[in-house]
């Protein structure tokens, strides 16, 4: 049973394209995550959820656009895609609570051309 | 802006032997700090969670240990062996209710 599973895990696309990915996790937490692993490897947060509302909303371009339609998925929409949007997205969930471990998905791998 | 730094960047040992790496951090506003080991097109895997000074977790052949007040951790693998090999991921949180910041990672290999 996969956790935090999110789709698809590869996706080419062209520019000025819009796509989403989805995420779903089946361990009843509270909150949903979108980070991003940049182009110097880091794992950035972008977007943070708590039963349905947003909490957290780092500086990204608003071409991206998360949303929740249930506590249990977070998806993430790109308009009009660039080049530098090339990255590995990740889902992550955990449950609110003190020392809490955050659980992530296998990452989709997004390649802009 | 909150700095998690891991040293060294990669490392290269041979099977058995123990080698550990390190994950500092601003000792101010301290929450708790993360340890993920993360091989490549999988996902993250939570090892440890640490949130007071001095603890110590251990889990089979890796252990970890935390100094909040000079704000650093270390990762220990006791007898390393090829199945380790993996990028492990520091990350800290400096309240209940910010997201986790991650280093950038250690890369080991473990040479059989």
């Amino acid at each position: 049973d996969t956790a935090v599973s999110q789709t698809p895990k590869y996706l080419v696309t062209q520019m000025g394209n819009d796509k989403s990915i989805k995420c779903e996790q089946n361990l009843g937490h509270d909150t949903m995550y979108w980070y991003k692993q940049d182009s110097k490897k880091f794992l950035k947060i972008m977007f943070s959820y708590n039963n349905k509302e947003l909490i957290i909303n780092e500086t990204v371009p608003n071409r991206f656009s998360p949303k929740s339609p249930d506590k249990a998925h977070l998806n993430l929409h790109i308009n009009s895609l660039e080049l530098g949007d090339s990255a590995v997205y990740f889902c992550a969930s955990s449950p609110v609570e003190i020392g809490n471990t955050i659980y992530f998905g296998e990452g989709s791998w997004l390649t802009v051309v | 802006i909150l700095n998690v730094e891991q040293s060294p960047q990669s490392l290269h040992v041979q099977e058995g032997d123990s080698t550990n790496f390190t994950c500092s951090f601003p000792s101010s506003n301290f929450y708790a700090l993360h340890w993920y080991r993360w091989e490549t097109a999988k996902s993250p895997e939570a090892l440890f969670v640490m949130t007071l000074n001095g603890d110590e977790k251990k889990k089979g052949r890796i252990s970890a240990t935390l100094n909040t007040k000079e704000g650093y951790s270390y990762l220990y693998i006791k007898g390393s062996q090829p199945e380790d090999s993996a990028t492990y991921l520091c990350a800290l949180r400096n309240s209940g209710n910010t997201p986790l910041v991650f280093g950038k990672g250690t890369r080991l290999s473990v040479i059989a």
